[in-house]
């Protein structure tokens, strides 16, 4: 089967640093993203991971470990507005752009 | 603004009646993809179209169907609808995304929110 695990719910303060995990167990693997999603709005693109390592973009950086079936997403400076659900999405096997989505973690940032 | 636009953006309607979701991609886009989302599920794939064919499809219900037409627009059609399917449905578009190992970026319309009374 196909299956994204990340955690629901996390909390975290202005200006900290945050680490969003997320497992997957997909049949194939053709890159793994990362978008943000605030409640209501259409997901917006953070990162992509096709190849083992660290993918840095400013205040994001994404990890991918392909042995694992693991990746993270890093936000750092935490700001209010990072206040969003975060989603992990594979790019499964196939001649198809089908991605597989996690449930989101929710992120919320206090002051 | 991601360039994918979707219409309507809110639609009300009763169990038991029929509504279309309308769906334009990104200029030079050739593949379009329709997800669901409801309050206690992700982002679930319903189904992908490129350059107007049917690609891929994803727990699409029998009573659902989309097609992607020569203008590369989408719709899809919801039937006999459910109390169960209210959800905001999405359409992203790609460049490409018919190819395994392909870079695919999606660009997510602003959502269509279906409730279903």
């Amino acid at each position: 089967g196909q299956n994204i695990d990340q955690p629901t719910e996390m909390t975290a303060t202005e200006g900290a640093i945050v680490q969003i995990n997320c497992t997957y167990q997909t049949s194939g693997f053709n890159g793994l993203f990362w978008y943000q999603q605030h409640a209501g709005e259409a997901p917006t693109f953070l990162s992509y991971n096709v190849l083992d390592g660290l993918e840095e973009k400013g205040r994001f950086s994404s990890f991918l470990s392909r042995s694992k079936g693991y990746s993270y997403l890093l936000l750092k400076e935490l700001q209010m507005k990072d206040s969003a659900s975060y989603l992990c999405a594979v790019h499964g096997s196939g001649n198809t752009g089908k991605l597989i989505f996690g449930q989101g973690t929710t992120l919320q940032v206090k002051p | 603004d991601s360039g994918v636009t979707q219409t309507p953006k809110h639609l009300i309607t009763a169990t038991g009646q029929r509504v279309t979701l309308r769906c334009s991609p990104r200029s030079g886009d050739l593949s379009v993809y329709w997800y669901q989302q409801s309050l206690d599920q992700g982002l679930q794939f319903l189904i992908q179209y490129y350059n107007g064919e049917e690609r891929a499809k994803g727990n699409i219900l029998e009573r659902f169907s989309a097609q992607q037409f020569p203008d590369l627009h989408s719709e899809l059609n919801l039937s006999s609808l459910e109390l169960g399917d209210s959800a905001l449905y999405f359409c992203a578009s790609s460049v490409g995304g018919s190819l395994a190992g392909v870079y695919n970026e999606q660009f997510f319309g602003p959502g269509t929110r279906l409730t279903v009374l």
